[in-house]
Protein backbone atom coordinates (compact mmCIF):
# COMPACT_ATOMS: atom_id res chain seq x y z
CA UNK A 1 0.00 0.00 0.00
CA UNK A 2 1.56 3.50 -1.04
CA UNK A 3 1.54 5.39 1.59
CA UNK A 4 1.08 9.13 1.56
CA UNK A 5 3.21 11.47 4.11
CA UNK A 6 1.33 14.88 4.78
CA UNK A 7 3.08 17.93 6.54
CA UNK A 8 3.24 20.23 9.02
CA UNK A 9 0.25 18.03 10.42
CA UNK A 10 -0.96 21.25 12.11
CA UNK A 11 -0.67 24.62 11.27
CA UNK A 12 -2.06 28.09 12.36
CA UNK A 13 -1.16 30.96 11.19
CA UNK A 14 -2.35 34.64 10.94
CA UNK A 15 -4.65 36.12 8.48
CA UNK A 16 -3.13 37.36 5.55
CA UNK A 17 0.00 35.05 5.81
CA UNK A 18 1.04 32.60 2.72
CA UNK A 19 1.24 28.94 3.30
CA UNK A 20 2.22 25.89 2.35
CA UNK A 21 1.38 22.46 2.78
CA UNK A 22 3.27 18.86 1.36
CA UNK A 23 2.22 15.76 0.31
CA UNK A 24 4.57 12.91 -0.28
CA UNK A 25 5.30 9.58 -0.96
CA UNK A 26 8.56 6.87 -1.91
CA UNK A 27 6.45 5.69 -4.82
CA UNK A 28 4.92 7.50 -8.02
CA UNK A 29 1.68 9.02 -8.11
CA UNK A 30 -0.81 7.77 -11.15
CA UNK A 31 -2.70 11.07 -9.98
CA UNK A 32 -3.30 12.95 -6.53
CA UNK A 33 -6.29 14.53 -5.21
CA UNK A 34 -6.56 17.56 -2.64
CA UNK A 35 -9.34 18.01 -0.36
CA UNK A 36 -11.06 20.18 1.95
CA UNK A 37 -12.87 18.92 5.04
CA UNK A 38 -14.51 21.19 7.87
CA UNK A 39 -15.73 20.09 10.51
CA UNK A 40 -18.67 18.53 10.72
CA UNK A 41 -18.88 18.18 7.21
CA UNK A 42 -17.10 15.53 4.59
CA UNK A 43 -14.53 16.04 2.50
CA UNK A 44 -14.64 18.30 -0.93
CA UNK A 45 -12.77 17.65 -3.79
CA UNK A 46 -10.68 20.60 -4.48
CA UNK A 47 -8.47 19.82 -7.43
CA UNK A 48 -6.96 16.67 -9.24
CA UNK A 49 -3.41 16.71 -10.61
CA UNK A 50 -2.25 14.39 -13.26
CA UNK A 51 0.49 15.31 -15.15
CA UNK A 52 4.45 15.77 -13.48
CA UNK A 53 5.32 19.49 -12.96
CA UNK A 54 1.53 20.24 -13.27
CA UNK A 55 0.38 23.21 -11.80
CA UNK A 56 -3.77 24.01 -11.25
CA UNK A 57 -4.82 27.59 -9.71
CA UNK A 58 -8.11 27.62 -7.62
CA UNK A 59 -8.19 31.36 -6.67
CA UNK A 60 -5.97 31.90 -3.78
CA UNK A 61 -4.79 28.01 -3.56
CA UNK A 62 -2.12 26.33 -6.05
CA UNK A 63 -1.83 23.31 -6.39
CA UNK A 64 1.82 21.52 -7.46
CA UNK A 65 2.47 18.18 -8.68
CA UNK A 66 6.09 17.15 -9.05
CA UNK A 67 7.72 16.45 -11.70
CA UNK A 68 8.51 12.79 -10.78
CA UNK A 69 5.27 12.76 -9.46
CA UNK A 70 5.93 11.40 -5.72
CA UNK A 71 4.88 14.95 -4.43
CA UNK A 72 2.59 17.88 -4.08
CA UNK A 73 2.13 20.88 -2.54
CA UNK A 74 -0.44 23.45 -1.72
CA UNK A 75 0.23 27.03 -1.87
CA UNK A 76 -2.64 29.44 -0.23
CA UNK A 77 -1.77 33.19 -0.51
CA UNK A 78 -3.27 35.79 1.68
CA UNK A 79 -4.74 33.18 3.60
CA UNK A 80 -8.43 33.74 5.21
CA UNK A 81 -10.86 32.58 8.28
CA UNK A 82 -12.70 30.58 5.68
CA UNK A 83 -9.67 28.74 4.41
CA UNK A 84 -9.60 26.95 7.91
CA UNK A 85 -9.88 22.74 7.69
CA UNK A 86 -8.29 19.88 7.28
CA UNK A 87 -6.54 19.48 4.33
CA UNK A 88 -6.28 15.92 2.80
CA UNK A 89 -4.36 14.48 -0.21
CA UNK A 90 -5.65 11.39 -1.54
CA UNK A 91 -4.35 9.05 -4.03
CA UNK A 92 -6.49 6.33 -6.47
CA UNK A 93 -4.55 3.31 -7.52
CA UNK A 94 -6.02 3.04 -11.04
CA UNK A 95 -6.80 6.51 -11.47
CA UNK A 96 -9.08 5.41 -13.90
CA UNK A 97 -12.44 6.42 -11.13
CA UNK A 98 -12.69 2.73 -10.33
CA UNK A 99 -10.88 2.40 -6.80
CA UNK A 100 -10.84 3.22 -3.70
CA UNK A 101 -8.74 6.46 -2.09
CA UNK A 102 -6.12 6.48 0.00
CA UNK A 103 -5.54 8.97 1.95
CA UNK A 104 -3.22 11.36 3.95
CA UNK A 105 -3.42 11.63 7.62
CA UNK A 106 -3.95 15.71 6.65
CA UNK A 107 -2.87 19.11 7.77
CA UNK A 108 -5.12 20.79 10.34
CA UNK A 109 -4.95 24.33 9.54
CA UNK A 110 -6.46 27.26 11.58
CA UNK A 111 -6.15 30.61 10.34
CA UNK A 112 -6.88 33.37 12.83
CA UNK A 113 -8.63 36.86 12.10
CA UNK B 1 -29.65 18.22 -7.10
CA UNK B 2 -29.70 16.61 -3.22
CA UNK B 3 -26.20 15.77 -2.55
CA UNK B 4 -25.03 12.34 -0.64
CA UNK B 5 -27.18 12.28 2.07
CA UNK B 6 -26.77 9.80 5.68
CA UNK B 7 -28.62 8.85 8.10
CA UNK B 8 -28.70 8.84 11.11
CA UNK B 9 -25.64 11.88 12.23
CA UNK B 10 -25.10 10.61 15.18
CA UNK B 11 -25.09 7.01 16.59
CA UNK B 12 -24.38 5.61 20.23
CA UNK B 13 -24.04 1.82 20.81
CA UNK B 14 -22.34 -0.23 23.16
CA UNK B 15 -19.81 -2.92 22.81
CA UNK B 16 -21.03 -5.85 21.56
CA UNK B 17 -23.80 -4.48 19.46
CA UNK B 18 -25.01 -4.36 15.92
CA UNK B 19 -25.23 -0.78 13.45
CA UNK B 20 -26.59 -0.21 10.16
CA UNK B 21 -25.79 3.16 8.62
CA UNK B 22 -27.47 4.43 5.54
CA UNK B 23 -26.55 6.17 2.71
CA UNK B 24 -28.31 7.72 -0.42
CA UNK B 25 -25.91 8.81 -3.25
CA UNK B 26 -25.94 11.66 -5.45
CA UNK B 27 -28.78 12.01 -8.40
CA UNK B 28 -27.35 10.06 -11.63
CA UNK B 29 -24.23 8.18 -9.23
CA UNK B 30 -24.13 4.65 -9.63
CA UNK B 31 -21.39 3.55 -7.20
CA UNK B 32 -20.69 4.11 -3.70
CA UNK B 33 -17.79 3.91 -1.32
CA UNK B 34 -17.77 3.88 2.55
CA UNK B 35 -14.83 5.32 4.57
CA UNK B 36 -13.87 5.48 8.60
CA UNK B 37 -12.18 8.52 9.57
CA UNK B 38 -10.95 8.41 13.22
CA UNK B 39 -10.60 11.73 15.31
CA UNK B 40 -7.71 13.71 14.01
CA UNK B 41 -7.30 11.16 11.03
CA UNK B 42 -7.67 11.06 7.08
CA UNK B 43 -10.49 8.81 6.00
CA UNK B 44 -9.95 4.77 5.24
CA UNK B 45 -11.55 3.13 2.93
CA UNK B 46 -13.70 -0.01 3.69
CA UNK B 47 -15.11 -1.05 0.82
CA UNK B 48 -17.10 0.00 -2.13
CA UNK B 49 -20.25 -0.84 -3.85
CA UNK B 50 -21.44 -1.13 -7.66
CA UNK B 51 -24.41 -2.86 -9.28
CA UNK B 52 -25.50 -4.08 -6.02
CA UNK B 53 -22.24 -5.85 -5.27
CA UNK B 54 -18.89 -5.25 -3.25
CA UNK B 55 -16.04 -4.42 -5.93
CA UNK B 56 -13.52 -3.43 -3.66
CA UNK B 57 -12.58 -3.41 -0.10
CA UNK B 58 -10.27 -2.20 2.37
CA UNK B 59 -8.49 -3.92 5.09
CA UNK B 60 -11.09 -4.05 7.45
CA UNK B 61 -12.56 -7.48 9.02
CA UNK B 62 -15.36 -9.39 7.95
CA UNK B 63 -17.57 -7.74 10.66
CA UNK B 64 -17.89 -4.39 8.55
CA UNK B 65 -20.28 -5.42 5.83
CA UNK B 66 -22.76 -3.57 3.13
CA UNK B 67 -25.23 -3.74 0.76
CA UNK B 68 -26.13 -1.65 -2.60
CA UNK B 69 -30.19 -1.79 -3.56
CA UNK B 70 -31.40 -1.09 -6.76
CA UNK B 71 -31.79 2.27 -6.24
CA UNK B 72 -27.89 2.78 -5.66
CA UNK B 73 -28.37 3.78 -1.88
CA UNK B 74 -26.20 1.83 0.21
CA UNK B 75 -25.70 0.19 3.90
CA UNK B 76 -22.92 -0.30 5.91
CA UNK B 77 -23.30 -2.76 8.66
CA UNK B 78 -21.00 -3.09 11.60
CA UNK B 79 -21.46 -6.55 13.82
CA UNK B 80 -19.91 -7.08 17.25
CA UNK B 81 -18.75 -3.79 17.83
CA UNK B 82 -15.75 -2.82 19.58
CA UNK B 83 -14.82 0.75 21.04
CA UNK B 84 -12.40 1.31 18.62
CA UNK B 85 -14.80 1.27 16.00
CA UNK B 86 -15.91 4.90 17.19
CA UNK B 87 -15.23 7.14 14.24
CA UNK B 88 -16.57 9.32 11.65
CA UNK B 89 -18.14 7.07 9.01
CA UNK B 90 -18.36 8.65 5.48
CA UNK B 91 -20.10 7.56 2.56
CA UNK B 92 -18.87 8.70 -1.08
CA UNK B 93 -20.85 8.61 -4.64
CA UNK B 94 -19.48 8.59 -8.16
CA UNK B 95 -20.26 7.79 -11.51
CA UNK B 96 -18.13 4.50 -11.75
CA UNK B 97 -15.20 5.27 -14.75
CA UNK B 98 -16.51 9.10 -15.38
CA UNK B 99 -13.05 10.74 -13.99
CA UNK B 100 -12.10 11.10 -10.76
CA UNK B 101 -14.71 13.50 -9.11
CA UNK B 102 -16.45 11.72 -6.02
CA UNK B 103 -19.07 13.23 -3.31
CA UNK B 104 -18.94 12.43 0.11
CA UNK B 105 -21.65 12.95 2.41
CA UNK B 106 -21.67 14.93 6.10
CA UNK B 107 -20.98 11.50 8.01
CA UNK B 108 -22.33 9.50 10.64
CA UNK B 109 -20.59 10.19 14.23
CA UNK B 110 -20.71 6.83 15.44
CA UNK B 111 -19.89 6.07 19.36
CA UNK B 112 -19.18 2.99 20.95
CA UNK B 113 -19.22 2.86 24.76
Amino acid sequence: TQLLEQSPQFLSIQEGENLTVYCNSSSVFSSLQWYRQEPGEGPVLLVTVVTGGEVKKLKRLTFQFGDARKDSSLHITAAQPGDTGLYLCAWEPSGGGADGLTFGKGTHLIIQP
Amino acid sequence: DAGVTQSPTHLIKTRGQQVTLRCSPKSGHDTVSWYQQALGQGPQFIFQYYEEEERQRGNFPDRFSGHQFPNYSSELNVNALLLGDSALYLCASRLRDRGYEQYFGPGTRLTVT
